[in-house]
C-alpha cells in the first residue's frame, strides 16, 4: 500500500473525447508525476507538477495537460482523445527532499475505442 | 533502439532456483530504481540505487549498481511463486528523481 491513490481504476472513452485522470498524493508528498503505459511497455513519463505548477515534460502534445491543487491531489486531462492513447495511466509522487523513493499508484486502465 | 535494456524479456524458474535480470544504458546512470509489477497494476518500489558499486537486499532480492558499465542487475535467491511478476528497471537522468526512463520489463514466472 503505498498511500497513493488514482481514480477511477477503468475507463472506456471513444476517440474524440476528453477525459479526465485523478490522482491523491501520499500525505506529504508534493510532487507528483505522470506516466503512461502501453501495453508490454514499461512506462512513459508525460509530466511533473510541484508546487502547484509543471515542473518538467516528456514527448507528450499539448493535448495531455496537468492539474496539481494545493492539497497535492493531481489530475492528467487528455483531449481529442486517440485510439494509441489506450494505454495505463499511473501516478507518481515523492516528498519533498526525497528523491529515494518514488510511489505509485494503482493506474487508470484507459481504453479508446 | 531503447536507452533501456532488459534482459531477458521474460524468465521461467522452478521455485527455489536463483536467477538474474540485467538492465543496460546506453547513457550514463545516475541513479536507477527497481520496480516488481503486477500485470495491469501499479508499481510497487524495490530499490533505488545511487552510487556506483552499490549494492542493496530487501529479504531475498539484490541489486546492484555497475557505474562504469552503465548496468544493473537484480538477482533473485531462491524463487518463490510469489516472486511472479514483471520487473522493471527505471533510469534517473540528470536533474530530477522523478523524470525516470524505464525499461521494457522482465516477466518473471515461478512455477511451483
Amino acid at each position: 500500500e503505498t498511500g497513493v491513490t488514482q481514480s477511477p481504476t477503468h475507463l472506456i472513452k471513444t476517440r474524440g473525447q476528453q477525459v479526465t485522470l485523478r490522482c491523491s498524493s501520499q500525505s506529504g508528498h508534493n510532487t507528483v508525476s505522470w506516466y503512461q503505459q502501453a501495453l508490454g511497455q514499461g512506462p512513459q513519463f508525460i509530466f511533473q507538477y510541484y508546487r502547484e505548477e509543471e515542473n518538467g515534460r516528456g514527448n507528450f502534445p499539448p493535448r495531455f495537460s496537468g492539474l496539481q491543487f494545493p492539497n497535492y491531489s493531481s489530475e492528467l486531462n487528455v483531449n481529442a482523445l486517440e485510439l494509441d492513447d489506450s494505454a495505463l495511466y499511473l501516478c507518481a509522487s515523492s516528498s519533498p527532499g526525497g528523491g529515494e523513493k518514488l510511489f505509485f499508484g494503482s493506474g487508470t486502465q484507459l481504453s479508446v475505442l | 533502439s531503447q536507452e533501456l535494456e532488459q534482459s531477458p524479456q521474460s524468465l521461467i524458474v522452478q521455485e527455489g532456483k536463483n536467477l538474474t535480470i540485467n538492465c543496460t544504458s546506453s547513457k550514463t546512470l545516475y541513479g536507477l530504481y527497481w520496480y516488481k509489477q503486477k500485470y495491469g497494476e501499479g508499481l510497487i518500489f524495490l530499490m533505488m540505487l545511487q552510487k556506483g558499486g552499490e549494492e542493496k537486499s530487501h529479504e531475498k532480492i539484490t541489486a546492484k549498481l555497475d557505474e562504469k558499465k552503465q548496468q544493473s542487475s537484480l538477482h533473485i535467491t531462491a524463487s518463490q511463486p510469489s516472486h511472479a511478476g514483471i520487473y522493471l528497471c527505471g533510469a534517473v537522468r540528470g536533474g530530477s528523481n522523478y523524470k525516470l526512463t524505464f525499461g521494457k520489463g522482465t516477466l518473471l514466472t515461478v512455477n511451483p
